[in-house]
């Protein structure tokens, strides 16, 4: 079946390194995704990998794929108060168009 | 930068009254998306059109709901009878059908409906 499983909360420093984590079980999941939801909003695109890779860097935003593991991340360099939200980790089975959303992670950062 | 449009932002009915969503998709993307995000949640497909055909709403809750996109650009989300259930954040996203950016999808602000 198709799943996404996330840790709710994450808490850290600006200025620190934030790593969110994720894990899939869908194995023909074509791409992966990151989301960022800030209060009341919608949906914005951070990033996301082809299953084929397992790393892709964008300026602060890293992801790490572990595609055995089924195992996603995102790294955030130089964490700041702008980057607290609800980051959303997303895979895209193999059939339709269709995105799987994991829970949520919320971020919080203090300064 | 081109943007999904979605209308009303926010939206308290009450509970049997018929309530109904719009959506304008970015120019150009063929593939428009209607999802769910129930509060603490992650967004759950309700509908997915391929230019005016609908190609999934095996999730849609066809005895209240209802989606329509006429002409194959903009869509209507519509429920009737609303219940205290669908009390949620009604998202509209849309991507390419082909090419390289197909992949994309692209999210709306969403409306909030709060049902009483």
């Amino acid at each position: 079946g198709e799943d996404v499983e996330q840790s709710l909360f994450l808490s850290v420093r600006e200025g620190d390194s934030s790593v969110i984590n994720c894990t899939y079980t869908d194995s023909s999941s074509t791409y992966l995704y990151w989301y960022k939801q800030e209060p009341g909003a919608g949906l914005q695109l951070l990033t996301y990998i082809f299953s084929n890779m397992d790393m892709k860097q964008d300026q602060r935003l890293t992801v790490l794929l572990n595609k055995k593991d089924k195992h996603l991340s995102l790294r955030i360099a130089d964490t700041q108060t702008g980057d607290s939200a609800i980051y959303f980790c997303a895979e895209r089975p193999n059939q339709g168009g269709k995105l799987i959303f994991g829970q949520g992670t919320e971020l919080s950062v203090k300064p | 930068e081109a943007e999904v449009a979605q209308s009303p932002r926010y939206k308290i009915t009450e509970k049997s009254q018929a309530v109904a969503f719009w959506c304008d998709p970015i120019s150009g993307h063929a593939t428009l998306y209607w999802y769910r995000q129930i509060l603490g949640q992650g967004p759950e497909l309700l509908v997915q059109f391929q230019d005016e055909s609908v190609v999934d709403d095996s999730q849609l809750p066809k005895d209240r709901f209802s989606a329509e996109r006429l002409k194959g650009v903009d869509s209507t989300l519509k429920i009737q009878p609303a219940e205290l259930g669908d009390s949620a954040m009604y998202l509209c996203a849309s991507s390419h059908t082909s090419g390289a950016k197909t992949y994309e999808q692209y999210f709306g602000p969403g409306t909030r409906l709060t049902v009483t």
